[in-house]
């Protein structure tokens, strides 16, 4: 089976950092996938990581290490917009994705 | 830029009514899938759907849900008896690569 770990909440202040570790074990690996979900929402897909490594999308990065079997996201300048909950999820090899439980960010003024 | 649409965004239903969820995928993408989001809990998928047949379902996708591309463009989930547990975000998803999301219809049935 599949299973992905997250922590469930994680406050931080305006223009801070914050990084959301997520672990998995999956029975085939096909790439580790971020989204984020305002609430009321839909998810919203922010990045992908393939290969071992850091992607950089404008404010977001995700980091990868497949021998870890770990990722992050890392939220970088955070604005008051950005409060939301960030799931991390893998695909299996037909696309279907299975979804951590999700960490809420809270940022404050 | 293109993206995928739900209609209705609310639905209220009775217990043991049948009820369609419709979507519209993103015109050149193939992979369709239906999840559904129970309040405060994750996104769990519920099937998925390409080349006009299903290729993958979960437990929860039960003999009384069913897919349809009925025209070629809308993609349809059927709930056939309506139980109260089914009451839940629907949310419709296709793929070229990521996965985006529709705006989810809100199920909640009495």
């Amino acid at each position: 089976g599949q299973s992905l770990e997250q922590p469930s909440e994680v406050t931080a202040v305006e223009g801070a950092i914050v990084q959301i570790n997520c672990t998995y074990q999956t029975s085939g690996f096909y790439g580790l996938s971020w989204y984020q979900q305002h609430d009321g929402g839909a998810p919203t897909f922010l990045s992908y990581n393939g290969l071992d490594g850091l992607e950089e999308t404008g404010r977001f990065s995700s980091f990868l290490s497949r021998s870890d079997s770990y990722g992050y996201l890392l939220l970088q300048e955070l604005q008051m917009k950005d409060s939301a909950s960030y799931f991390c999820a893998v695909p299996d090899s037909w696309g279907k994705l299975q979804f951590g439980a999700g960490t809420q960010v809270v940022v404050t003024p | 830029e293109p993206e995928v649409t739900q209609t209705p965004s609310h639905q209220v239903t009775q217990m043991g009514q049948e009820v369609i969820l419709r979507c519209v995928p993103i015109s050149n993408h193939l992979y369709f899938y239906w999840y559904r989001q129970i309040l405060g809990q994750k996104v769990e998928f519920l099937v998925s759907f390409y080349n006009n047949e299903i290729s993958e379902k979960s437990e929860i996708f039960d003999d009384q849900f069913s897919v349809e591309r009925p025209d070629g463009s809308n993609f349809t989930l059927k709930i056939r008896s309506t139980k109260l547990e089914d009451s839940a975000m629907y949310f419709c998803a296709t793929d070229d690569g990521a996965q985006y999301f529709g705006p989810g219809t809100r199920l909640l049935v009495l």
